[in-house]
């Protein structure tokens, strides 16, 4: 198993641009999560899930920011426009019900410039 | 609402120095619990996890961890740390049952001097 996938590993963009992060789950698992890692807040949960559902989106920070999951093995993640502050490592995680162990990707570091 | 609360957000320690780093919790329903390392530059790894039974839990790297119910804490100890434990350290908990939110501490960065 190559585990959760994410790519890029690293994008560099200019404030305005749109970004578009990518997961590809462990097959499987029915749960996908985004979470985003800063030094000021830490990891947050943006956005999770269910059987390509998504189940609870409260922490996406604002409209510039959406997720979709179109089948079991993708998910994207989206900004537009991007801003600076919305520069931090991205994580994609999946895990399966009834068995709660969590597989983090490697994530994305994304700065805006 | 959940959360986790981690005491100790940056800790030195020499090498053999034992460790111990604080977690506490609050949720009133049963809960599972996690540790997670995140070495420099690399993705979130699993140290240890509690679902229930024994409340001391052992984990990789010669870790373990403690869950006191009525202290709604889940501290992570190791008798004797390396060089190579310089790393973040992450409390999680989910509630019991339930794949969903996994909700993290703020983290506590560990620096080993050799």
């Amino acid at each position: 198993d190559a585990g959760v996938i994410q790519s890029p590993r690293h994008e560099v963009t200019e404030m305005g641009q749109e970004v578009t992060l990518r997961c590809k789950p462990i097959s499987g698992h029915d749960y996908l999560f985004w979470y985003r890692q800063t030094m000021m807040r830490g990891l947050e949960l943006l956005i999770y899930f269910n059987n390509n559902v998504p189940i609870d989106d409260s922490g996406m920070p604002e409209d510039r920011f959406s997720a979709k999951m179109p089948n079991a093995s993708f998910s994207t993640l989206k900004i537009q426009p991007s801003e600076p502050r919305d520069s931090a490592v991205y994580f994609c995680a999946s895990s399966l019900q009834g068995a709660p162990r969590y597989t983090f990707g490697s994530g994305t570091r994304l700065t805006v410039v | 609402a959940q959360s986790v609360s981690q005491h100790n957000h940056h800790v030195i320690l020499s090498e053999a120095a034992s460790l111990e780093l604080g977690c506490n919790y609050s949720y009133g329903g049963t809960v599972n619990l996690f540790w997670y390392v995140q070495y420099p530059g690399q993705h979130l790894q699993l140290l240890l996890k509690y679902f229930s039974g024994d409340p001391l839990v052992k984990g990789i790297k010669g870790f373990e961890a403690e869950f006191i119910k009525s202290k709604f804490s889940f501290n992570l100890r190791k008798p004797s740390v390396q060089w190579s434990d310089t790393a973040e350290y992450f409390c999680a908990v989910t509630p019991s049952g339930n794949t969903g939110k996994l909700i993290f501490g703020q983290g506590t960065t560990l620096q080993v001097k050799p």
